[in-house]
């Protein structure tokens, strides 16, 4: 069975630079989480979007913004990085807002910023 | 503290035994899910109970959900080293999704 695609798999950035994770959700799933996982840390929720519309928004810092496409496909885009955003970087969809519906996480992207 | 809290944090046992991971939580829920993360890897959903049940099943896996304490409890029956991981879970309030600190199991062939 198809499961949640994200891109790339690792990614090393210089500080202040930009970078870009994308997630591709299981298909027909129609809404998508990011989580931000530090080293030894909890995954952290950042934002969700539900049929394109931001429907949640957690820890994530003003330099970053994300958004979901008409495909469901959603981009999170990071600016001026730093040392402290290095982490492995979630994406999960599910079918419908994440009350009482299955949430599947993606393998990750792993952002490593030198 | 934070919602979905796991015990133990650390749990070892031998191929074979059962092993059984608690979690609590404090507010109110819709769902509660438990994930398992290997080392380096994306978590992986496990199973998800919502707030009206009391018991699922998974294949080896068993939740069950106390609402009334606030507590859920994932059981892995007849454990194999291929289970060693960290197992979360995750609670679903509706606001957002909180992750535990998680329960690392080492199962030692």
């Amino acid at each position: 069975a198809a499961g949640v695609i994200q891109s790339p798999r690792h990614l090393i950035k210089e500080k202040r630079e930009t970078a870009t994770l994308k997630c591709y959700p299981i298909p027909r799933h129609d809404t998508v989480y990011w989580y931000q996982q530090g080293p030894g840390q909890d995954p952290q929720f950042l934002i969700s979007f539900y049929e394109k519309m931001q429907s949640d928004k957690g820890s994530i810092p003003d330099r970053f913004s994300a958004q979901q496409f008409s495909d469901y496909h959603s981009e999170l885009n990071m600016s001026s990085l730093e040392l402290g955003d290095s982490a492995l970087y979630f994406c999960a969809s599910s079918l419908g807002l994440r009350l009482n519906y299955e949430q599947y996480f993606g393998p990750g992207t792993r952002l490593t910023v030198t | 503290s934070q919602q979905g809290e796991e015990d133990p944090q650390a749990l070892s046992i031998q191929e074979g035994e059962n092993a059984t991971m608690n979690c609590s939580y404090k507010t109110s829920i819709n769902n509660l899910q438990w994930y398992r993360q290997n080392s380096g890897r994306g978590l992986v959903h496990l199973i998800l109970i919502r707030s009206n049940e009391r018991e699922k099943h998974s294949g080896r896996l068993r939740v069950t959900l106390d609402t009334s304490k606030k507590s859920s409890s994932l059981l892995i029956t007849a454990s194999r080293a291929a289970d060693t991981a960290s197992y979360f879970c995750a609670t679903d309030a509706g606001d957002d999704m909180r992750f535990g600190a998680g329960t690392r199991l080492t199962v030692k062939p």
